[in-house]
């Protein structure tokens, strides 16, 4: 089946420009999850909503960052005002229904952002 | 909070040769402990996952690990690797049992080169 999809894979912006970026999880995931990786690091936490309720934000940088999954399906990324810091690789990943412990969370491909 | 830290950022290897990437994990009282695979845009992949039980963990692609409470280890181990195993490996833990099981920690990934 399809897996988890990301779009754009590539974005440049200006700094102070906005951006959204958006990622379809596998079809019936409940849970899904985005994630900041910046050159030559491991994947950040970012968020983590189970259907449409973002039950953490803890991950996020600042409150330039903003998540939403209005539906429990498609989510958007958004970063208002970007600064050059912010480029990263932005992962998405989502995981079945389940017992909700240590299931296995399957990732998109990213979107790679560029800030100028 | 939890970190994982990889030891060998790049570790070199002949084809047929056996690989051990090495993770260690800041202690807790519970853990779960994963491996994925990145390669060149692409998504991470999950490589195998420990939750409970055995502490050895075959998983996929000829790969196992095993789990060392007393070491806090969980080293990824291959007897024979072909030039396809080429990619970036990330260790990531999570809190076994907690309400935040989901968060994934990442460790800052060990790039394996196969050469020929």
């Amino acid at each position: 089946g399809a897996g988890v999809s990301q779009s754009p894979r590539y974005k440049v912006a200006k700094r102070g420009q906005d951006v959204a970026l958006r990622c379809d999880p596998i079809s019936g995931h409940v849970s899904l999850f985005w994630y900041q990786q910046a050159l030559g690091q491991g994947p950040e936490f970012l968020t983590y909503f189970q259907n449409e309720a973002q039950l953490d934000k803890s991950g996020l940088p600042s409150d330039r960052f903003f998540a939403e999954r209005p539906e429990g399906s498609v989510s958007t990324l958004k970063i208002q005002r970007t600064q050059q810091e912010d480029s990263a690789v932005y992962l998405c990943a989502s995981s079945p229904p389940g017992t909700g412990e240590g299931e296995t969370q399957y990732f998109g491909p990213g979107t790679r952002l560029l800030v100028l | 909070a939890q970190s994982v830290t990889q030891l060998d950022s790049q570790v070199p290897v002949f084809e047929e040769a056996p690989v051990e990437l090495r993770c260690n994990y800041s202690s807790s009282v519970s853990v779960y402990l994963f491996w994925y695979v990145q390669y060149p845009n692409q998504g991470l992949q999950l490589l195998l996952k420990y939750l409970s039980g055995s502490t050895l963990v075959k998983g996929i692609n000829g790969f196992e690990a095993e789990f060392n409470k007393s070491q806090t280890s969980f080293h990824l181990r291959k007897p024979s690797v072909h030039i396809s195993d080429t990619a970036e490996y990330f260790c990531a833990v999570s809190d076994g049992g907690g309400g935040s099981n989901y968060k994934l920690t990442f460790g800052k990934g060990t790039l394996l080169t196969v050469n020929p």
